[in-house]
This record gives structure tokens, C-alpha cells and sequence, in this order.
């Protein structure tokens, strides 16, 4: 199944760094969304894009920064993490932001030393 | 508030052994959805099944079945005769369709997931 990509698939970097994750959905889907899953943590939902337009920040730092240029496309900024960041970053695309199911990318696995 | 508990945190079972995953959940919404995701060790969660709350219908697809009872808020996942590669972590998830209850309205609420391992 590659309806869902997402580059990288393994991301290290330092605390100073910047870097983007990127995903990318084949569905035709209008809704997209990051995740942040950590080990012993629930999923936790991020952003939420529904047609290009962000409808949902569950209070993520502003080191973490998304973009949607479009609802095939989208990316996670990140600048100055932290430790705690290091995590699997989930992006997953539905048809729309009504309970529809949603479809998982496969993740990056983010280490920040 | 909205709440998805899976209590069995890890489930090991010899292959050909049923196995039941069980997902608690709270909810003061009268319309919601339930649904179940597998995590294999490549990390992708793929979707399982999509429930309303006003289907009460059990769920049979394959070896997987699902029993869904709303008297006691629970949305259980059956693996008949299990196999080597439906070892993985497996997530219940809530969605609830009104923002009325203070929840985000279709966002999904995941519990912490079960880790099932299936040895030959």
C-alpha cells in the first residue's frame, strides 16, 4: 500500500538543526494530519489540515511548524528540538475531517541528539 | 471527556490460538465511531474496521471479528486461529461527530495500544 509516503523514513539531527518531514497522499483525500507517537505515550494528534486550511494545533510548540501547500502535501518544519522530540512522526490523509477512516503513512523515526 | 483504555498492554499466544483484544471507551456523545488500527513492526498503521453507534451488528471479516456493545462501552477485536503475522500492536480508536462534548469533532482519540505476539 503507498498510498501514503513519507520522506525521510529515518531523520537525526541536532538541537540547532533545521529540517522538514514530508508526506504525501495519492488518495484524493481533502484532510491531512500529523501525529506524534512516543514510546509508552498514546498517538497524539498534532495539526490537522482539512483543504489546505489548518483547523486543528493541539498545542504543539512553535519549534514544530506545518505547512499544506496543497491537500496532497504535507510538511513538518523543525528548528531547534529538543530530546523529548525524538519520537515516530505519523502522517496520515482521510477523505475529509468528518469521522472518516484514516490512512497512515509509514513514519519517520526522528532522533534529535 | 473522551477516553479510549485498552488495558491489556501485551497478549502473547502460541500460533492457532484465538486471542481477544479488548478497547473500553468513554463518551458522552450519542453519535461516534469506533474504530481499530494494526501497527506491524513497519510502523504504518493500517485500518481495520469503522463502526457508528448506531450499528450494534457484530463484525466478522475473515479470521477477525469484532463485538461491538454499547451497554458496556466496549468495542473487542477477536483473532481466530491467529498466525505468525498478525503479530503487532493494535489500536482502538474514538471518533466523536459533534464538538459538543469538548472534543474535536472526527479526530480520533487512540488508546495506548495492545502488543500482540504470535509464536510458531
Amino acid at each position: 500500500e503507498t498510498g501514503v509516503t513519507q520522506t525521510p523514513r529515518h531523520l537525526v539531527m541536532g538541537m540547532t538543526n533545521k529540517k522538514s518531514l514530508k508526506c504525501e497522499q495519492h488518495l484524493g483525500h481533502n484532510a491531512m494530519y500529523w501525529y506524534k507517537q512516543s514510546a509508552k505515550k498514546p498517538l497524539e494528534l498534532m495539526f490537522v489540515y482539512n483543504f489546505k486550511e489548518q483547523t486543528e494545533n493541539n498545542s504543539v510548540p512553535s519549534r514544530f511548524s506545518p505547512e499544506c501547500p496543497n491537500s496532497s502535501h504535507l510538511f513538518l518544519h523543525l528548528h531547534t528540538l529538543q530530546p523529548e522530540d525524538s519520537a515516530l512522526y505519523l502522517c496520515a490523509s482521510s477523505q475529509g475531517q468528518a469521522p472518516y477512516e484514516q490512512y497512515f503513512g509509514p513514519g519517520t523515526r526522528l532522533t534529535v541528539t | 471527556a473522551q477516553k479510549v483504555t485498552q488495558a491489556q498492554t501485551e497478549i502473547s499466544v502460541v500460533e492457532k490460538e484465538d486471542v481477544t483484544l479488548d478497547c473500553v471507551y468513554e463518551t458522552r456523545d450519542t453519535t461516534y465511531y469506533l474504530f481499530w488500527y494494526k501497527q506491524p513492526p513497519s510502523g504504518e498503521l493500517v485500518f481495520l474496521i469503522r463502526r457508528n453507534s448506531f450499528d450494534e451488528q457484530n463484525e466478522i471479516s475473515g479470521r477477525y471479528s469484532w463485538n461491538f456493545q454499547k451497554s458496556t462501552s466496549s468495542f473487542n477485536f477477536t483473532i481466530t486461529a491467529s498466525q505468525v503475522v498478525d503479530s503487532a500492536v493494535y489500536f482502538c480508536a474514538l471518533s466523536e461527530a459533534s464538538m459538543n462534548y469538548g472534543g474535536s469533532q472526527g479526530n480520533l482519540i487512540f488508546g495506548k495500544g495492545t502488543k500482540l505476539s504470535v509464536k510458531p
